[in-house]
């Protein structure tokens, strides 16, 4: 089986500029997680998302926006770029919600913003 | 805010050398995870754990979970060149609200 895949990438972005990116979940997956990492940090939690609806939102401003389709694939949005969006941005799926959940992340998409 | 701390920050050894590293919160989680993650890639899970008290073993890897599930630890034995890379722990309450430590960068020497 497939695993999650994110698409592109790596992308170069200028400030201001909006970006999109993709995730598609393991096969069977319902839920879909967002982060963003910067480089040496962990990971940051911005979206979840399950059944096509938000379960969860972290602290970011509300540039940040995301989706998630019926066959449970997932957007990522960024408006106005900034010098500091500029990131590994990671995508998570999991089966299911619950005490035993674990995610399973793609390859990540490399943003760069100049 | 739930946050996690991880310890040490940095860690290099030779190989066949034993190490532990913690994951620690002044909060309660439903289950925990730690995941390994090589430069530019997404993590791996390498384990979760879910009971207070839990230990797991893989090959040389020993996790275990606090009493308490406020804490946990993993510890590798004789490690190689192959376990280098960077260590995450992650809490969650009932699968949402993943948070991250900052993370254990391991460094194997040959």
């Amino acid at each position: 089986d497939a695993g999650v895949t994110q698409s592109p990438t790596h992308l170069i972005k200028t400030r201001g500029q909006h970006v999109t990116l993709r995730c598609s979940p393991i096969s069977g997956h319902k839920s879909v997680s967002w982060y963003q990492q910067v480089l040496g940090q962990g990971p940051q939690f911005i979206f979840q998302y399950y059944e096509k609806e938000e379960r969860g939102r972290g602290n970011f401003p509300d540039r940040f926006s995301a989706r998630q389709f019926p066959n449970y694939s997932s957007e990522l949005n960024v408006n106005a770029l900034l010098l500091g969006d500029s990131a590994l941005y990671l995508c998570a799926s999991s089966i299911q919600l619950g005490p035993r959940n674990e995610q399973f992340f793609g390859p990540g998409t490399r943003l760069t913003v100049l | 805010t739930q946050l996690l701390e991880q310890s040490p920050q940095f860690l290099s050894i030779q190989e066949g050398e034993n190490l532990t590293v913690y994951c620690n919160s002044s909060s309660v989680f439903s289950s925990l995870q730690w995941y390994r993650q090589e430069p530019g890639e997404g993590p791996v899970l390498l384990v979760t754990v879910v009971t207070g008290g839990e230990v797991k073993k893989l090959k040389r890897l020993t996790f275990q979970f606090g009493d308490a599930r406020k804490d946990s630890s993993l510890h590798i034995t004789a490690a190689q060149p192959g376990d280098t890379g960077l260590y995450l722990c992650a809490g969650s309450n009932y699968g949402q609200n993943f948070v991250f430590g900052p993370g254990t960068r391991l460094s194997v020497l040959p």
